[in-house]
């Protein structure tokens, strides 16, 4: 996971707080999302990026959002914060979108919605 | 939207079994990755899988892209105890590298 740093890795919130997940790459990648991880649900797309200046919303984008000023850095803003966004979230990278790019994913941040 | 399907939930094997993870999906997709996470981790991938039929080892995973675009398998042989993980597979369609995930396997292998 060497190259994509998420901060914090652990944080407990209360209802109706707001903070942000830090994700920063060094690889010079164009691509980068921003997935959550529930038990028995996989990961599933909040949002994402195709290049500084440019985000998309992905499967579960509601409570959540983004911005992209730099190539570097994706951070995720958690505007007033639901027990429903009790997750796992994680930060990912590519080169781009064409195939045969590799994703990689930084190790999580565990937030708790009290 | 897009749903890969992964069963069983759990997969319980011996140190030294072989085991076979399926992945299914109604929709095609253009590549198929497979991603092994441990607890407190994020997902790493295993292998990557870019035509259909294509069959690609690393070590003792082997993977298959299957005909249809529609599934793939990822095998594992002579199982160790730090096989021990969920297994994921993941579709693409090469849109933008947005990846539809399986909800994964979680594997056990008593030593």
């Amino acid at each position: 996971n060497a190259g994509v740093t998420q901060t914090p890795k652990f944080q407990v919130l209360k209802t109706g707080q707001s903070m942000t997940l830090q994700c920063a790459q060094d690889m010079n990648h164009e691509y980068m999302s921003w997935y959550r991880q529930d038990p028995g649900m996989g990961l599933r797309l909040i949002h994402y990026s195709v290049g500084a200046g440019i985000t998309d919303q992905g499967e579960v984008p509601n409570g959540y959002n983004v911005s992209r000023s730099t190539t570097e850095d994706f951070p995720l803003r958690l505007l007033s914060a639901a027990p429903s966004q009790t997750s796992v979230y994680f930060c990912a990278s590519s080169y781009g979108g064409s195939i045969g790019n590799t994703i990689y994913f930084g190790e999580g941040s565990w937030l708790t919605v009290v | 939207g897009q749903q890969l399907n992964q069963s069983p939930q759990s997969m319980f094997i011996q140190e030294g079994e072989d085991v076979s993870m399926n992945c299914t999906s109604s929709s095609i997709f253009n590549t198929w990755l497979w991603y092994k996470q441990e607890p407190g981790e994020g997902p790493v991938l295993l292998i990557a899988l870019y035509k259909a039929g294509e069959l690609t080892s690393n070590g003792r995973l082997t993977a298959q892209f299957g005909i249809t675009r529609k599934d793939s398998f990822l095998n594992i042989s002579a199982s160790i105890p730090s096989d021990v993980g969920i297994y994921f597979c993941a579709g693409s369609t090469g849109a933008n590298s947005k990846l539809t995930f399986g909800k994964g396997i979680t594997l056990s292998v008593r030593p």
